[in-house]
């Protein structure tokens, strides 16, 4: 199994839907990050977690929520899909600065 | 200005060839440099890991930071196609936050 799991891997859905993107670990990290990928700006921070009381928003949080259900589950929610949120969107956990560990991503598009 | 820049390339080489790839920053209080490895549909993963100045080395892969320069480079020597992926640089301060800024990452193409 993969340290870091997103689920789903693809989604279409429909401008104005509530979506929901999940993450869990196996490796035990305290910090969790959502990152979303797009092409020409890279990777930027929407949300990060360092341990399950402890949620911080990153640098384009605005219409979008989290949710730190255990030390080993992070979910990013989306209230109200826009289509500019069309974008692939990275999990990731860290213990420090030895760098993340990165989940395969969520492909979503919304419509 | 980006606090780090990176050429988004493609980069084209014939296999075998070294490699040089780049990055740029500007804030002075980055200590901690990475490199990424990304693949098509793939989340990336790390390459290589720097803690301030100096060279770093493992196998194929050579890391470089010069801080006075504020300037980071990833060498892969004899390349192979299996390289062909996008490298992405990352770098963090010493603030405890452990947040990483990227790049925009850099497509590279190896050429059988």
């Amino acid at each position: 199994d993969a340290d870091v799991t997103q689920t789903p891997r693809n989604r279409i859905t429909k401008t104005g839907k509530r979506i929901m993107l999940e993450c869990s670990q196996t490796k035990g990290h305290d910090r969790m990050y959502w990152y979303r990928q797009d092409p020409g700006l890279g990777l930027r921070l929407i949300y990060y977690s360092f341990d399950v009381k402890d949620i911080n928003k990153g640098e384009i949080s605005d219409g979008y929520s989290v949710s730190r259900q255990a030390q080993a589950k992070f979910s990013l929610s989306l209230e109200s899909a826009i289509p500019n949120q069309t974008a692939l969107y990275f999990c990731a956990t860290s213990a420090g600065f030895y760098g993340y560990t990165f989940g395969s991503g969520t492909r979503l598009t919304v419509v | 200005q980006k606090e780090v820049e990176q050429d988004p390339g493609p980069l084209s080489v014939p296999e075998g060839a070294i490699v040089s790839l780049n990055c740029t920053y500007s804030n002075s209080a980055f200590q901690y440099f990475m490199w990424y490895r990304q693949y098509s549909r793939k989340g990336p993963e790390l390459l290589m890991y720097t803690y301030s100045s100096g060279n770093k080395e493992d196998g194929r892969f050579t890391a470089q930071v010069d801080k006075s320069s504020k300037y980071i480079s990833l060498f892969i020597r004899d390349s192979q196609p299996s390289d062909s992926a996008t490298y992405l640089c990352a770098m963090s301060a010493a603030s405890g936050t452990y947040k990483y800024i990227f790049g925009t990452g850099t497509r590279l193409k190896v050429l059988a």
